[in-house]
């Protein structure tokens, strides 16, 4: 059975660097065929794709936050961790770790999400 | 960046009817790695069909995909009363940001 847990703060302040730890289990990170996306979802707004890594530790960012974002992993605990520099109010939201599969590139496994708030 | 455009913003029908909700790329994704999901309220969102017109494990065959290049169609059959929820496309094309429609919400008329 697949999992993904996300894990991290609630509340932020703004300028602060945001690390949230997203957990799996029922895969391994060193499986080729998958990887894990990062996604974020503003409160009532629509999805917004983050960043993925892959087993090979291939890496794609969201070009318009490439300078605040890092993804790594670390596969001996099953964790992927996606760092975001310089956190504004505008950061607010959902952010939800996902499997992404090779075969056609869609996240088929999903966490449930934590909501981190970015406020002073 | 490839835009997708999602259209109806909104859809508003009856349990029993067909719903079909289009995406539209900005490009065209050659490789046809394009996505659908559904979300529910208080939910994280669950894939319905990928690679435009491959239906995801264990959903029903009243939800189908098809298009290519720069359209794409999500078409469910026959409206169940679990089906009303908000349905976005994402796309992986050749290079990032991929990116996701801004979906459409199915809404009981």
């Amino acid at each position: 059975q697949v999992t993904l847990q996300e894990s991290g703060p609630v509340l932020v302040k703004p300028t602060e660097t945001l690390t949230l730890t997203c957990t799996v289990s029922g895969f391994s990170l060193s499986d080729p065929m998958v990887g894990v996306s990062w996604i974020r979802q503003p409160p009532g707004k629509a999805l917004h794709w983050l960043a993925h890594i892959f087993s090979s530790d291939e890496r794609s960012y969201n070009t318009s936050l490439r300078s605040r974002l890092t993804i790594s992993k670390d596969t001996s605990k099953s964790q992927v961790v996606l760092t975001m520099t310089n956190m504004d109010p505008v950061d607010t939201g959902t952010y939800y770790c996902a499997r992404i599969s090779r075969i056609a590139y869609d996240n088929d496994h999903w966490g449930q999400g934590t909501l981190v708030t970015v406020s002073s | 960046e490839i835009v997708l455009t999602q259209s109806p913003g909104t859809l508003s029908l009856s349990p029993g009817e067909r719903a079909t909700l289009s995406c539209r790329a900005s490009q065209s994704l050659s490789n046809n790695y394009l996505a659908w999901y559904q979300q529910k309220p208080g939910q994280a969102p669950r894939v319905l069909i990928y690679s435009a017109s491959t239906r995801g494990n264990g959903i029903p065959d009243r939800f189908s995909g098809s298009g290519s290049g720069t359209d794409f169609t999500l078409t469910i059959s026959r409206l169940k009363p679990e089906d009303f929820a908000v349905y976005y496309c994402q796309q992986y094309g050749n290079s990032p940001p991929y990116t996701f429609g801004q979906g459409t919400k199915l809404e009981i008329k």
